[in-house]
């Protein structure tokens, strides 16, 4: 248990469908991420929140949407994916103010798009 | 941009054996971190350094920051088959002002047979 906990762990989609990713952490942390992990790739940032504001965008398509309504929880909006968006999606949170600081992850949603 | 070679890509072993993974990189980093992933769970911290020539320790792992901050190493001594996963390396690079960015490597994949 890291404090990051991810729902759903699992996700099938079609490509017309909108889900939700749901990311909350428990650890008093005020930055968020989102991460995406396709095989034989590193981890791919996504975005970054902190104190809920977004700070990066990765060049991320726009089907991929974020929202951070507190600093405990990050959202991933997802609406007319492709196949290719098949992944396993990291959320992490970090303390944004100490400058050396380790990042904490959740366990990820498994998503297949079809 | 930044870029982490790690290596080896994998490891077959046996139980009992010590483990050598390594991270490269052209860069300056100011942290370097080292995860653990097991299959179809988020990747676990295992050891953080915050400082060059920095050798730290948690259990049987050992893992160095190098003097020139440019690499870090990991050794698992006396491996046994829950060592199972794919280990990745993390450095962090501060920009001031702006968001810490975490550089993950491709990941060490790491077999030990009983």
């Amino acid at each position: 248990e890291t404090g990051v906990t991810q729902t759903p762990r699992h996700l099938v989609m079609g490509m017309t469908n909108k889900k939700s990713l749901k990311c909350e952490q428990h650890l008093g942390h005020n930055a968020m991420y989102w991460y995406k992990q396709s095989a034989k790739k590193p981890l791919e940032l996504m975005f970054v929140y902190n104190f809920k504001e977004q700070t990066e965008n990765n060049s991320v398509p726009s089907r991929f949407s974020p929202e951070c309504p507190n600093s405990s929880h990050l959202f991933l909006h997802l609406h007319t994916l492709q196949p290719e968006d098949s992944a396993l999606y990291l959320c992490a949170s970090s303390h944004r103010e100490i400058m050396n600081t380790e990042a904490f992850f959740g366990q990820g949603t498994r998503l297949t798009v079809v | 941009g930044q870029q982490l070679n790690q290596s080896p890509q994998s490891m077959f072993i046996q139980e009992g054996e010590d483990v050598s993974m390594n991270c490269t990189s052209s860069s300056i980093f100011n942290t370097w971190l080292w995860y653990k992933q097991e299959p179809g769970e988020g990747p676990v911290l295992l050891i953080a350094l915050y400082k060059a020539g920095e050798l730290t320790s948690n259990g049987r792992l050992t893992a160095q920051f190098g003097i020139t901050r440019k690499d870090s190493f990991l050794n698992i001594s006396a491996s046994i088959p829950s060592d199972v996963g794919i280990y990745f390396c993390a450095g962090r690079v501060n920009y001031g002002g702006a968001t810490n960015k975490l550089i993950f490597g491709t990941g060490t994949l790491l077999a030990v047979q009983p």
